[in-house]
Formats: structure tokens, sequence, C-alpha cells
């Protein structure tokens, strides 16, 4: 099946800085990919769809300046963080979508921010 | 809006026994698809089986299948033969950006 593959698995930042999470589709084009975000014990929250070559869609309730998604290629997918504070601390997982019903995942990123 | 309701938040399911998974949703549109997703505790999402509403036969995936009821709009998940390797979260999802239900703890006895 396809790979999508997450970086960086596991992060630990101070408040107040800024992180990067890519999502990277290894044998496949992507011209979509989604962004959750996982509380412990809880679902997955969409949080943005990420289109190559244009500009993130953000559910309801993301603030855009704080999660800033880029998707420059068809490959590849960024999630910054910034200015991240402790509340920002959650798992984040990205998807891509394949052909028409097929969404593959990536490993999901664990961002700690003390 | 589309909505997705997982109404179990734990079951329990002896080794070897079917457990049933229930999950409900509401739509709008006449064409789409659903999911069921295991989540063990390694966080990695692997999809367990996949349903085409406009298709009427319920899918089927070795020891998973699922009971599709377009107009009760209710998608539930069967496992058989359940094994130890089966105790995961599981959600229930729709659509092509995953909305999706807020999971059911499954364990399994041995």
């Amino acid at each position: 099946g396809a790979v999508v593959s997450q970086h960086p698995s596991w992060v630990i930042c101070k408040s107040g800085t800024s992180v990067k999470i890519e999502c990277r589709s290894l044998d496949f084009q992507a011209t979509t990919m989604f962004w959750y975000r996982q509380f412990p014990k809880q679902s997955l929250m969409l949080m943005a769809t990420s289109n190559e070559g244009s500009k993130a869609t953000y559910e309801q309730g993301v603030e855009k300046d704080k999660f800033l998604i880029n998707h420059a290629s068809l490959t590849l997918s960024t999630l910054t963080v910034t200015s991240a504070h402790p509340e920002d601390s959650s798992f984040y997982i990205c998807s891509a979508n394949g052909l028409p019903g097929e969404l593959f995942f990536g490993e999901g990123s664990r961002l700690t921010v003390l | 809006a589309q909505t997705v309701t997982q109404s179990q938040p734990e079951m329990s399911v002896q080794e070897a026994e079917t457990v049933t998974l229930s999950c409900t949703y509401d739509t709008s549109e006449s064409d789409y698809y659903l999911f069921w997703y295991k989540q063990p505790p390694s966080r990695q999402m692997i999809l367990v089986i996949r349903q085409e509403a406009y298709k009427q036969q319920n899918a089927t995936e070795n020891r998973f299948s699922v009971n599709f009821q377009k107009a009760a709009k209710s998608f539930s998940l069967k496992i058989s033969d359940s094994q130890l390797g089966d105790a995961a979260m599981y959600f229930c999802a729709y659509g092509n950006k995953l909305v999706f239900g807020a999971g059911t703890i499954l364990r399994v006895k041995s």
C-alpha cells in the first residue's frame, strides 16, 4: 500500500518557539493532504485541508496564524506550530488522498511544549 | 455538517468470540465512503474496512465485516473469531476528509 511518512515522530520544545512537522507521500502524489489533532483517549479532529499550490482550508475554530500549513509540492505538506505553548501539546497526524476513497495516514507526531 | 456517532465507549469480547461495534452517521449526501479504522497503542491509524455508499453489498475483509444500512444511516463493524491483536481503539469515519466518531475501545479477553 501507499506510504505516508511523518517527521519528527516526537518533538519537545520550549514555550514560545516554533515547530515544523513534515508529512511526505513517499510513493504517490497527493494533491490533498489533511492535518488532524488528537488529544489523549479522544478522537481525531480535522484541523485543515492542505492543497498543493494553494492556501490551506482551516476548520472552524482553528487558528490559521498559529498553525501554518504549506503544501509546496505534490509529495510534501508541512505544519508549523508557531509560538508554541503548553496547550498546543498534542498528537498531530497527517493523511494524504490517493484514489477516491483512499486515505493514507502518517505515523503521527507527538508534540510536547514545556 | 456530517456527524458520526459511536455510542459504545468501550466493549469487551472473549477471544475467538464475535463482537459488533456500532456506528451511526448523519449526512445529506447520497454518495460517500464510510470507514472503520483501528488505532493500536502505537497510534498508527490502520484501515480495517471501507464501504462505498452506492454499493448495497456489505464489505468484508477476512474476519471483519460491516452491516451497512443506508436508509438508517447505520454502519456497524462485526469482528469474528476475535484475537488478542484486535484489541485497540476503533474509529468509524465518514467521507473524504474523514469525520471521525468518538471511538470505541475494544478489549479482548483470553
